[in-house]
């Protein structure tokens, strides 16, 4: 069974543009969830999607934003990219909540804001 | 201010070593979670603990539950340099709440 995929892996942006990150699941895995982690702040909590609903959202900006398709899969976008942006962004899936069950996390996206 | 607060941050040792690192909250959690992530990935869960007094054995790791359900320690029994890593706690609430971790550095 294939694990969670991200794309891509690393990803160089400068400030005020937008990036579009995005995570597969796990098959049959209808939650996904994505973090932000920081050597500073570790590993904080953007939001939580599960059957295209978005379920749980963290103390994030509304720079940050997400959705999920049909097929589980979810993308992640960043509008108007701060320096403060540059962190390794993680997926992960799980069965059904993800308070509730094994979350299995994706290798992350790395992005450095210039 | 972390709703878990993991110590130490840094534990650098010899190989052989036994160490113990800690998870603490003021919350009550359903359950939490050990990970272990190593650079260039995510973090890959080790145990999750789920009742008030729960400890868990994986070969040299040994991980407890408070009575209370609001603190977790992880022991390492004669390290060796594979168990390098970040190691994070997680509570489970709505979402998972995660520690900022203890970076661990077991020296050949």
């Amino acid at each position: 069974k294939a694990g969670v995929t991200q794309t891509p892996r690393y990803l160089i942006k400068t400030r005020g543009q937008q990036v579009t990150l995005s995570c597969s699941p796990i098959s049959g895995h209808r939650s996904v969830s994505w973090y932000q982690q920081t050597p500073g702040q570790g590993l904080q909590f953007l939001f939580e999607y599960f059957s295209e609903t978005q379920r749980n959202k963290g103390n994030f900006p509304g720079r940050f934003s997400g959705r999920q398709f049909s097929n589980s899969r979810s993308e992640m976008n960043v509008s108007t990219l701060e320096l403060g942006d540059s962190a390794l962004y993680l997926c992960a899936s799980s069965l059904g909540g993800a308070g509730k069950n094994i979350q299995y996390f994706g290798a992350g996206t790395r992005l450095s804001v210039l | 201010t972390q709703l878990l607060e993991q110590s130490p941050q840094f534990l650098s040792i010899q190989e052989g070593e036994n160490l113990t690192v800690y998870c603490n909250s003021s919350s009550v959690f359903s359950s939490l979670q050990w990970y272990r992530q190593e650079p260039g990935e995510g973090p890959v869960l080790l145990v999750t603990v789920v009742t008030g007094g729960e400890v868990k054995k994986l070969k040299r790791l040994t991980f407890q539950f408070g009575d209370a359900r609001k603190d977790s320690s992880l022991h390492i029994t004669a390290a060796q340099p594979g168990d390098t890593g970040l190691y994070l706690c997680a509570g489970a609430l709505n979402d998972m709440r995660f520690g900022a971790g203890t970076r661990l550095t077991v020296k050949p």
